[in-house]
């Protein structure tokens, strides 16, 4: 199972939004509702930001939001803020019981 | 309050076998299945393994398969991950976390923080 692709980097001024793509294929992004992004800050556990594609677990700020659209997934950034700044990966459940995480994004806040 | 505490890295032999634990406590551990992900330095999260919250179904990425062993004591509430025969590419930090979630949608919603592992002579 190949890692999701994201782009490198990213990066906005304060208050701009950000959207970070996620590709994968039929097998994994566009075959299932079940793409999960996660924030990870250095030397830090990541932390669940959005799941099922959309939905915000408890305690995430709403400037965060999910959508997909065939086999890429996006996040979005609303309003940046100085400790939005962090690594960034997507990740899907897979075909044949597998789950795959995507290559990671870091986010600059300027 | 859930929470994750993962142990047993530290320096081991190329060759050498890894034990890792993740104790878990704050829930019903027997109720939800369990991961473990891993992160070589510098580089971006890789799943490694899942188990089912009965310990009956077990699952690894592709590039594992044989070669990781994960496992469960749901009466002491604590979550395992065994590789032999470990080479340099093994060196990474390794989370346990919980898998939430119905079905496929494997949500992963609490994570430890992780327990590094050097494969170093």
């Amino acid at each position: 199972q190949s890692a999701l692709t994201q782009p490198p980097s990213a990066s906005g001024s304060p208050g701009q939004s950000v959207t970070i793509s996620c590709t994968g294929t039929s097998s994994d992004v566009g075959g299932y509702n079940y793409v999960s992004w996660f924030q990870q800050h250095p030397g830090k556990a990541p932390r669940l930001m959005i799941y099922e594609v959309k939905k915000r677990p408890s305690g995430v700020p709403d400037r965060f939001s999910g959508s997909k659209s065939g086999n890429t997934a996006s996040l979005t950034v609303s309003g940046l803020q100085a400790e939005d700044e962090a690594d960034y990966y997507c990740s899907s459940y897979a075909d044949s019981s597998t789950f795959v995480f995507g290559t990671g994004t870091k986010v600059t806040v300027l | 309050e859930v929470q994750l505490l993962e142990s047993g890295g530290g320096l081991v032999q190329p060759g050498g076998s890894l034990r890792l634990s993740c104790a878990a406590s704050g829930f019903t551990f027997r109720s939800y299945a369990m991961t473990w992900v891993r992160q070589a330095p510098g580089k971006g999260l890789e799943w490694v393994s899942a188990i089912s919250g009965s310990g009956e179904y077990t699952y690894y990425a592709d590039s594992e398969a044989g070669r990781f062993t994960i496992s469960r004591d749901n009466s002491k509430n604590i979550l395992y991950l065994q590789k032999n025969s470990l080479g340099a590419d093994d060196t990474a930090v390794y989370y346990c976390a919980r898998v939430a979630g119905s079905g496929w949608s494997w949500i992963f919603d609490y994570w430890g923080q992780g327990t590094l592992a050097t494969v170093s002579s």
